[in-house]
Formats: C-alpha cells, sequence, structure tokens
C-alpha cells in the first residue's frame, strides 16, 4: 500500500541535542513538506520541497534543517537552536500542482524533558 | 488580520443534527479550499475541496463557498459520533507552492 511513513512516532530528547525525523513516501509524490502542530494553534509549515535537492523554507524554519537526496524522502533535523521543540510533527506530501491535496504520515511527537 | 480565521470551539451539536463550520480568508486571489478533519492525536486526512462559488456535496458533507464574502463553510448533515473531531480549514498560498492552515474546529457530537 502507498503511504507515508514517520518514524519515530514517540521521541525524548534532552535539551541541547539535535533530533532527527524520519519521513518516507512510496506514492511517487514531487512535493514533501513538514509541518508543525501545537496545541490551539493549527498547523504551521516548517520546510517544502518540490524536486530532490531543493527546498525552502516555510514560515517557523529557524532551529530546523531538512534534505532532499531523494525523491521519497525528506529528512527533517530538530537542532539545539530550536527554543521550543517539543510538539507534534507532521510529514505530508502531494502530487505537484496539487498543492491544496496533502497526504500525511501518522506523526511524530517530541518532547524534551 | 490573520489569512485565514476560524472559531475553536468546541462546536456541540446533538446526534442527527447540521453541523455547520465556518472559515474566513483575507487573500482574495485564493482559488481553491479544502477542509481537513483530524481525529485527537492523529493526522490530518482531506475530506473535501472546493474550487468554484457554490457548493458541492458529498455524502454527508457539503461546501460551500462564496468569493465575493471571502468565507468557506462545511456542513456535516446527520451527524454522527464518529464525525467528533476537529477540522480545518486550509488553502495555498506562494504561488500555489505551499498550503496555510486555520487553527480548526473542534465539534463534538453528543449522542
Amino acid at each position: 500500500d502507498g503511504g507515508i511513513t514517520q518514524s519515530p512516532k514517540y521521541l525524548f530528547r534532552k535539551e541541547g541535542q539535535n533530533v532527527t525525523l524520519s519521513c518516507e513516501q512510496n506514492l511517487n509524490h514531487d512535493a514533501m513538506y513538514w509541518y508543525r502542530q501545537d496545541p490551539g494553534q493549527g498547523l504551521r509549515l516548517i520546510y517544502y520541497s518540490q524536486i530532490v535537492n531543493d527546498f525552502q523554507k516555510g514560515d517557523i524554519a529557524e532551529g530546523y534543517s531538512v534534505s532532499r537526496e531523494k525523491k521519497e524522502s525528506f529528512p527533517l533535523t530538530v537542532t539545539s537552536a530550536q527554543k521550543n521543540p517539543t510538539a507534534f510533527y507532521l510529514c505530508a506530501s502531494s502530487i505537484l500542482g496539487y498543492t491544496g491535496e496533502l497526504f500525511f504520515g501518522e506523526g511524530s511527537r517530541l518532547t524534551v524533558l | 488580520q490573520k489569512e485565514v480565521e476560524q472559531n475553536s470551539g468546541p462546536l456541540s451539536v446533538p446526534e442527527g443534527a447540521i453541523a455547520s463550520l465556518n472559515c474566513t480568508y483575507s487573500d482574495r486571489g485564493s482559488q481553491s479550499f479544502f477542509w481537513y478533519r483530524q481525529y485527537s492525536g492523529k493526522s490530518p486526512e482531506l475530506i473535501m475541496f472546493i474550487y468554484s462559488n457554490g457548493d458541492k456535496e458529498d455524502g454527508r458533507f457539503t461546501a460551500q463557498l462564496n468569493k465575493a464574502s471571502q468565507y468557506v463553510s462545511l456542513l456535516i448533515r446527520d451527524s454522527q459520533p464518529s464525525d467528533s473531531a476537529t477540522y480545518l480549514c486550509a488553502f495555498p498560498k506562494g504561488g500555489y507552492q505551499k498550503v496555510t492552515f486555520g487553527i480548526g474546529t473542534k465539534l463534538q457530537v453528543i449522542p
């Protein structure tokens, strides 16, 4: 079955540590996105990519980094520079040109201890 | 002015009633609108999209778009307890390269 796989589902991190969240899709979608969700704030865009080896900052990119070396993969690194990283992170993909029709992974819940 | 505004709720309706969820947006250039449903602790899933003024029906769901007044609505007929979730409106921006979401309206259907 086609879909988006995010791992890990739950992650605990100490302050000052970088963590990388994995996102893999087998939908053959060109576009991929990372969103962050906090209670009462909806989804906020961190980074997005429309083609391999190219990506753009979203609305809240500070303290995050991404790479897009393969079409299927779009990992997100939460660096120690991110001041409030505890959140629910969602990876999504879409067909190029059908931006509003997003397919989401199950999400990764990051807690900083 | 926020790009998109939704009442966070909760909106409580009795089982079998019509639930009406609303969203207003500020960008008059927006052309298409999307409704996502998100169950607690889960990821969002697309349930409806609408591009033209007027109504679009899909089963118990009807999306309504009024571009002149800059609002989009989602009606859920014969509401069921399984419809209890947060409903997010969304629309593309930035040259159609990214999607902006509202904060979502939490719907509670009371048996």
